[in-house]
């Protein structure tokens, strides 16, 4: 089955423990990305990567990294969460000209 | 399941009625729109895309409607079902000049469907 696989779904932790949410997709798309989705403010993007070892930033990147090492996984990375990062996260792929996205069921994070 | 907005913009639409969802976007060079459809607990899932250079395209039981003049992109659910209550986002991917591969979001509307 042609799924995004984000885990985990709920993470709970404190300001400042680093943290790593994986992302893994097995349609072989290029093209991945991260979002978060905050009441009122809809779904904006984190950082994308178009391929192997090319990243992106998008429109909120301050305080997240990622990493393409290989085709299939997308970690998303926060070195030092803040409560502001409290949030739902969601990785996507896509792959072609339309470049179609596809989600994964999202991470609840909360930062204490 | 994940709730994704306590504060959306909803519209209540009797089942058998047709639905409009509209959206404003913000980049006159982006170059390509897209609708999605999240349901309580789920990833958003693709609806239906229109490039630029139209103005209109229809699916199955949906039709998206783009204004590039006043900037504005419209979705039409026909014969709305049950089924069809969820929250829908419009996006917009950003033209050559603002990075091809960048999405913008709106802020989505809650679609209820009464029976």
């Amino acid at each position: 089955e042609a799924q995004v696989t984000q885990n985990p779904r709920y993470l709970i932790t404190v300001t400042g423990k680093k943290l790593t949410v994986t992302c893994s997709q097995n349609m072989n798309h290029e093209y991945m990305s991260w979002y978060r989705q905050d009441p009122g403010l809809g779904l904006r993007q984190i950082y994308y990567s178009m391929n192997v070892e090319v990243t992106d930033k998008g429109d909120v990147p301050e305080g997240y990294k990622v990493s393409r090492k290989e085709k299939r996984n997308f970690p998303l990375i926060l070195e030092s969460p803040s409560p502001n990062q409290t949030s739902l996260y969601f990785c996507a792929s896509g792959q072609g000209a339309k470049n179609i996205q596809y989600f994964g069921a999202g991470t609840r994070l909360s930062v204490l | 399941g994940e709730s994704v907005g306590l504060h959306l913009p909803t519209l209540s639409v009797q089942e058998g009625d047709n639905s409009i969802i509209n959206c404003a976007y913000s980049n006159s060079a982006s170059d390509y729109f897209i609708w999605y459809k999240q349901e309580s607990g789920k990833g958003p899932q693709f609806i239906i895309d229109i490039r630029s250079n139209m103005d209109k395209r229809q699916g199955q039981r949906v039709t998206v409607l783009l204004n590039k003049t006043v900037k504005h992109l419209s979705l039409q659910i026909a014969a709305t079902q049950p089924g069809d209550s969820a929250v829908y986002f419009c996006a917009e991917r950003g033209g050559p000049t603002s990075g091809t591969y960048k999405y913008i979001f709106g802020t989505g509307t809650r679609l209820k469907v009464l029976a």
